[in-house]
């Protein structure tokens, strides 16, 4: 169990291009999250999967962004036509079904931070 | 919806003094709730959660959070704090309804102790 990874770890691009990030989650995590946390607030939930299927998307998700998880295991996240707006550091976040029941916890990997010039 | 508020966006605070990091929410529905925190250059990490049950819940480094339904309050403690604990502090709800567990975060406190 190494954590959930994201690669790149930064990202500077100039408005107008296109980005994509990868999550890979913890192993057998079948709940995959993308967040979204910009300068001095909390993060904002993106979407989510579970397994290969996208089952919520957030307003904040323009038509710019698509997300997918295409066998389960890693999710990229691409953004079209960059922004200076969508600077932020970029969540990902996985977790397991609980047995027992109530929530299960979400493990956070360390993020991308995007920079868009 | 949900909201979560935290009231104190920075809490500086000396060694071995105790600490109190404020955190109401706002929702309709019955909710989860949680603590994270944040150490400089790391990702997000789970310090603890109230699902049910006790309304008092306790971390592994001596933090501890009660949940107040009448006040909607979920306020995290520390009778003595260490160096170490500096980070930022994320207060986080899961809304009962729905299937999808997202989290819904307040805007953070930046604890910062100093020697």
């Amino acid at each position: 169990d190494t954590g959930v990874s994201q690669d790149p770890r930064h990202k500077i691009t100039k408005r107008g291009q296109n980005v994509t990030f990868r999550c890979d989650p913890i192993s057998e995590h079948n709940r995959l999250y993308w967040y979204r946390q910009t300068l001095g607030q909390g993060p904002e939930f993106l979407t989510y999967f579970q397994n290969e299927a996208q089952l919520e998307k957030s307003r904040l998700l323009s038509d710019r962004f698509s997300a997918e998880r295409p066998k389960g295991s890693f999710s990229t996240l691409e953004i079209q036509r960059t922004e200076q707006g969508d600077s932020a550091m970029y969540l990902c976040a996985s977790s397991f079904p609980t047995t027992s029941g109530g929530a299960d916890t979400q493990y956070f990997g360390p993020g991308t931070r995007l920079t868009v010039l | 919806a949900q909201s979560v508020t935290q009231l104190d966006s920075q809490v500086p605070v000396f060694e071995e003094a105790p600490v109190e990091l404020r955190c109401n929410y706002s929702s309709s529905v019955s909710v989860y709730l949680f603590w994270y925190v944040q150490y400089p250059n790391q990702g997000l990490q789970l310090l603890l959660k109230y699902l049910s049950g006790s309304t008092l819940v306790e971390s592994i480094n001596g933090f501890e959070a009660e949940f107040n339904k009448s006040q909607t309050s979920f306020h995290l403690r520390k009778p003595s704090v260490h160096i170490s604990d500096t980070a930022e502090y994320f207060c986080a709800v899961i809304a009962l309804e729905g299937s999808t567990d997202k989290l819904i975060f307040g805007t953070g406190t930046r604890l910062q102790v100093f020697p």
